[in-house]
């Protein structure tokens, strides 16, 4: 069965701080998905990543995936206050439906 | 992408009840799918529904106590029978768009407290 597991589950940090979410699977699987999630709220589409050694960037976040080693880093640059949320990757099983990690809820402290 | 609604987007039940969420989405999709997220868990999926036919449930989930409906490509319900307090949860459709991207979107969510 594909386990999902990501750590921190929780992090704070403060302002301006870098910081790296892991984020490990345990079967072969060659594409990586992470969502934010606001309190409260769905689940929106950060990053896709189909293949070993995609690299996304979008503001503060860079997304990276090794899938030799099974492993999707998410990667906080200078982290500002609106980044607060729980962020979620996601990866497919065998039967390719959409298994989500634990989550990782980020506090960034002013 | 897809624009998703879900009906109704807060409920509070009585225990022994049921309640069916709907979920609409803008375009027709082949893939949509249920899911329950319990409060401060991630996601599990429960269900795939599937155009004119059954619905395919996870392990841990039956159609009796989640019977789903897919009449067509861009609508479904999802009925959670029988409520009780360990019901209470966000539920959330979501669909996949192959042809437009890898991503899989999510509706809204329904939060349920059953009392």
């Amino acid at each position: 069965e594909l386990k999902v597991e990501q750590n921190p589950l929780f992090l704070s940090m403060q302002e301006g701080k870098n910081y790296t979410i892991y984020c490990n699977y345990s079967t072969t699987s060659d594409r990586l998905y992470w969502y934010r999630q606001d309190p409260g709220k769905s689940l929106e589409s950060l990053f896709v990543l189909l293949s070993n050694g995609a690299v996304k960037q979008e503001g503060r976040l860079m997304a990276s995936l090794d899938t030799k080693a099974r492993l999707s880093t998410l990667h906080i640059t200078a982290a500002v206050h609106d980044l607060s949320a729980t962020y979620f990757c996601a990866t497919r099983g065998a039967t390719n439906k959409l298994i989500f990690g634990t989550g990782t809820l980020l506090a960034v402290q002013p | 992408s897809a624009v998703i609604s879900q009906k109704p987007s807060r409920d509070i039940c009585q225990r022994g009840t049921s309640l069916t969420i709907q979920c609409q989405v803008d375009s027709q999709v082949t893939m949509m799918f249920w899911y329950r997220q319990q409060p401060g868990q991630s996601l599990t999926l429960i269900a795939t529904a599937n155009q004119g036919s059954e619905a395919t449930y996870e392990s841990g989930f039956v159609i009796d106590k989640f019977p789903i409906s897919r009449p067509n490509l861009t609508f479904s319900t999802l009925t959670v029978s029988n409520m009780s307090p360990e019901d209470s949860s966000i539920y959330l459709c979501s669909v996949e768009r192959f042809e437009v991207s890898e991503t899989q979107y999510f509706g809204p969510g329904t939060r349920l407290l059953v009392l």
